[in-house]
């Protein structure tokens, strides 16, 4: 199985700031890398698709880069709505697995 | 708009099975594939395995066989999941989430369910 490591586990950042989320793969997964965002009691929503393809809907200050093994999520001035926990996804090879989330936070 | 509408919470008692739903709308139900995700309570989220309606196929993550069994009903536009031999380890939120399908790609899930809270407990 593709082991999606995910960091850091939690974040705590001011409203304005900038923020970065770092997914590592345990094998190139060919930038195959969604990012997704979970607020409290909700099911998750697809931010991010194909490593940096923003999902219709999806406010412009959120990116995605990376690529072979390494990717990012880069949140651009932190609204409180951005509260959430945020996964990364590897849909590259079976089965599909998940980073096991950053749970963001206003400070 | 696309919506995926989840059954009700159950609670069931250990080494029974339970069957959950997810109603789709706003899309062509046979096109697409389904999937099932498990998230833990303040855990990460599992793959389960996928169904594809036009024609029943199905994809189950290993750790997941003999434990879940994914249906789909085309007239109804509804998938169900059904899992068995329940334990505590299966106390779950468990999503059905849609993907696009495309020339047998694996791609993102697009839409999710609202979640269905399954509690195994004697």
């Amino acid at each position: 199985d593709i082991r999606m490591t995910q960091s850091p586990a939690s974040l705590s950042a001011s409203l304005g700031e900038t923020v970065n989320i770092e997914c590592l793969a345990s094998e190139d997964i060919y930038s195959d890398l969604a990012w997704y965002q979970q607020k409290p009691g909700k099911s998750p929503q697809l931010l991010i698709y194909n490593a940096n393809s923003l999902q219709n809907g999806v406010p412009s200050r959120f990116s995605g880069s990376g690529s072979g093994t390494q990717y990012s999520l880069k949140i651009n001035s932190l609204q409180s709505e951005d509260v959430a926990t945020y996964f990364c996804q590897q849909y590259n090879n079976y089965p599909l697995t998940f980073g096991s989330g950053t749970k963001l936070e206003i400070k | 708009q696309v919506q995926l509408q989840q059954s009700g919470a159950e609670l069931v008692k250990p080494g029974s099975s339970v069957k959950i739903s997810c109603k789709a709308s706003g899309y062509t139900f046979t096109s697409y594939d389904m999937h099932w995700i498990k998230q833990q309570p303040g855990n990460g989220l599992e793959w389960i395995g996928w169904i594809y309606p036009g024609n029943g196929n199905t994809k189950y993550n290993q750790k997941f066989n003999g434990k879940a069994t994914l249906t789909a009903d085309k007239s109804s536009s509804t998938a169900y999941m059904q899992l068995s031999s329940l334990t505590s380890e299966d106390s779950a939120v468990y999503f059905c989430a849609r993907s696009r399908v495309y020339y047998g790609l694996l791609l993102p899930f697009d839409y999710w369910g609202q979640g269905v809270m399954v509690t195994v407990s004697s």
